[in-house]
C-alpha cells in the first residue's frame, strides 16, 4: 500500500491560491490519487481525483507529474470556509475491497 | 454518487457496554467500509463488509470487538463491544463508486 506524506499544516489568506503537495513514492500502477476535504464533525468530502497529468473541476485542480510519485492540489482562490483538513489518498478498488491509506492530512487555515 | 446516513450521530456510553451504529446508503452497493477516526487523527479502516459474506477486518481489529452485519445492499451495522475510553472516536461508514469513496457524516462516540 502506498504511503502518503503531506505537510501537517498550512496558512493562507483569503483570495490566495493554495497548493498542497502530497508525496506517494510507492504508488502502484492501478492506484488513483484522490483528495478529500474534512470539516470538524463531518465525514470527508470528495474534492478531486486523477490518475495522471492534470485534472480540473469547479473547485480545484490536481497536478500529477509523469512519474506519479507526487501530486499537488491547487485551490484557486481560497475563502475562510476553505479552512479544513485536506487528505491525499492513493488507492484502487479491486474485487475484494478498496485498498487505500489515509495520510495524516494537511490542516489549512485561511485568514481574513 | 451516494448519500449516506448514520445513526446515532453521537452517543455517550459507559465502559463495558456496547453500541451499534447503523449506516444506510441510498444506492445498492456491494461493499461498505467502516472507519475509525480518533480525536485529532486521520481515518483508519476497520473492516470491509460485503453483502452475503463475513466482513474482512484490518490488522488490529477483530470481529469480537467490532462485529459487523450486512443484511442487504443498502445497510450495515457496526457494533463497538465492551467499550473502554480508548474507543472514544468518530466511526464512519463509506462506500465506493467508480474509484473514489463517499463517507457518511460519522458517529461521535464518547466512552466514560
Amino acid at each position: 500500500l502506498a504511503k502518503t506524506t503531506q505537510p501537517i499544516s498550512m496558512d493562507s489568506y483569503e483570495g490566495q491560491e493554495v497548493n498542497i503537495t502530497c508525496s506517494h513514492n510507492n504508488i502502484a500502477t492501478n492506484d488513483y490519487i484522490t483528495w478529500y476535504q474534512q470539516f470538524p464533525s463531518q465525514g470527508p468530502r470528495f474534492i478531486i481525483q486523477g490518475y495522471k497529468t492534470k485534472v480540473t473541476n469547479e473547485v480545484a485542480s490536481l497536478f500529477i507529474p509523469a512519474d506519479r510519485k507526487s501530486s499537488t492540489l491547487s485551490l484557486p482562490r481560497v475563502s475562510l470556509s476553505d479552512t479544513a483538513v485536506y487528505y491525499c489518498l492513493v488507492g484502487a478498488l479491486y474485487t475484494g475491497g478498496f485498498k487505500t491509506i489515509f495520510g495524516a492530512g494537511t490542516r489549512l487555515f485561511v485568514k481574513a | 454518487s451516494a448519500v449516506i446516513s448514520q445513526k446515532p450521530s453521537r452517543d455517550i456510553c459507559q465502559r463495558g457496554t456496547s453500541l451499534t451504529i447503523q449506516c444506510q446508503v441510498d444506492s445498492q452497493v456491494t461493499m461498505m467500509f467502516w472507519y475509525r477516526q480518533q480525536p485529532g487523527q486521520s481515518l483508519t479502516l476497520i473492516a470491509t463488509a460485503n453483502q452475503g459474506s463475513e466482513a474482512t477486518y484490518e490488522s488490529g481489529f477483530v470481529i469480537d470487538k467490532f462485529p459487523i452485519s450486512r443484511p442487504n445492499l443498502t445497510f450495515s451495522t457496526l457494533t463497538v463491544s465492551n467499550m473502554s475510553p480508548e474507543d472514544s472516536s468518530i466511526y464512519l461508514c463509506s462506500v465506493v463508486f467508480g474509484q473514489h469513496a463517499f463517507f457518511g457524516p460519522g458517529t461521535r462516540l464518547t466512552v466514560l
